[in-house]
C-alpha cells in the first residue's frame, strides 16, 4: 500500500495523559500536513512540513502541541497534557510540490479525552 | 482574516435530483480544490481549478471558478447514493499559502 498511513487509528485518554500520533507520508511526497476535524466542520490546518523543515504552524495551535519530522520522511504529533477539547479527528496529509498540489489524506486518528 | 465561506451545509435531494455546493471567498485565489469526504472516510481530492472562468467535467460531476476568482461551485446532475458525503471546496491565496477550507456541504439522499 502507498498511500498515507496513520497510527494510532483511534485514541482514548484521560484529561491531563501525553498522546502522540504518527503519520507515514507517501514515501515520495515532501510536503507533510498535519490537521484536526470536528463533526461538521471543515479540516483546520494545524502545520506543516516540507522535507524536515516545519515551514508554518497554525497561530491557534496551543503550546501543548508539537510536531516533528526527523528526517523528512514520517512525523509524529503530540498534545501534551490533554483537554477534553482536544477530541478531535487529527489527519495527516502528504503532497508532492507540484502545480497540482493536491493533498492525499491518511484515515486520521481519532482522539477521545475523558 | 481570509475565509472561505460554503453553502448550503446541508443538502437533501430524492435520488436522480441534482445537487449544487457554492464557496465564496472574500479575497482573490490562486487556484480552488474540491474534495469529497464520506461518512466515517477522509477528504479524497477531486479536482483543482486554477484558470479565471474555467469550467471542467468529470462524468456527472461539473465545477466552476468565477471569473473574478473568488467563487466556484460544484454541480453533480442525477444524482446517485454512491455521491453520499460532505464536499469540501479549499482554496489557496498564492502558492505559498495553506489551503483555505470552507465547512462543507453534506449530500443527503432522501430514502
Amino acid at each position: 500500500d502507498t498511500g498515507v498511513s496513520q497510527d494510532p487509528r483511534h485514541k482514548i485518554t484521560k484529561r491531563g495523559q501525553n498522546v502522540t500520533f504518527r503519520c507515514d507520508p507517501i514515501s515520495e511526497h515532501n510536503r507533510l500536513y498535519w490537521y484536526r476535524q470536528t463533526l461538521g466542520q471543515g479540516p483546520e490546518f494545524l502545520t506543516y512540513f516540507q522535507n524536515e523543515a516545519q515551514l508554518e504552524k497554525s497561530r491557534l495551535l496551543s503550546d501543548r502541541f508539537s510536531a516533528e519530522r526527523p528526517k523528512g520522511s514520517f512525523s509524529t504529533l503530540e498534545i501534551q497534557r490533554t483537554e477534553q477539547g482536544d477530541s478531535a479527528m487529527y489527519l495527516c496529509a502528504s503532497s508532492l510540490h507540484l502545480k497540482t498540489g493536491e493533498l492525499f489524506f491518511g484515515e486520521g486518528s481519532r482522539l477521545t479525552v475523558l | 482574516g481570509q475565509q472561505v465561506m460554503q453553502i448550503p451545509q446541508y443538502q437533501h435531494v430524492q435520488e436522480g435530483e441534482d445537487f449544487t455546493t457554492y464557496c465564496n471567498s472574500s479575497t482573490t485565489l490562486s487556484n480552488i480544490q474540491w474534495y469529497k469526504q464520506r461518512p466515517g472516510g477522509h477528504p479524497v481530492f477531486l479536482i483543482q481549478l486554477v484558470k479565471s472562468g474555467e469550467v471542467k467535467k468529470q462524468k456527472r460531476l461539473t465545477f466552476q471558478f468565477g471569473e473574478a476568482k473568488k467563487n466556484s461551485s460544484l454541480h453533480i446532475t442525477a444524482t446517485q447514493t454512491t455521491d453520499v458525503g460532505t464536499y469540501f471546496c479549499a482554496g489557496r491565496v498564492d502558492s505559498n499559502y495553506q489551503l483555505i477550507w470552507g465547512a462543507g456541504t453534506k449530500l443527503i439522499i432522501k430514502p
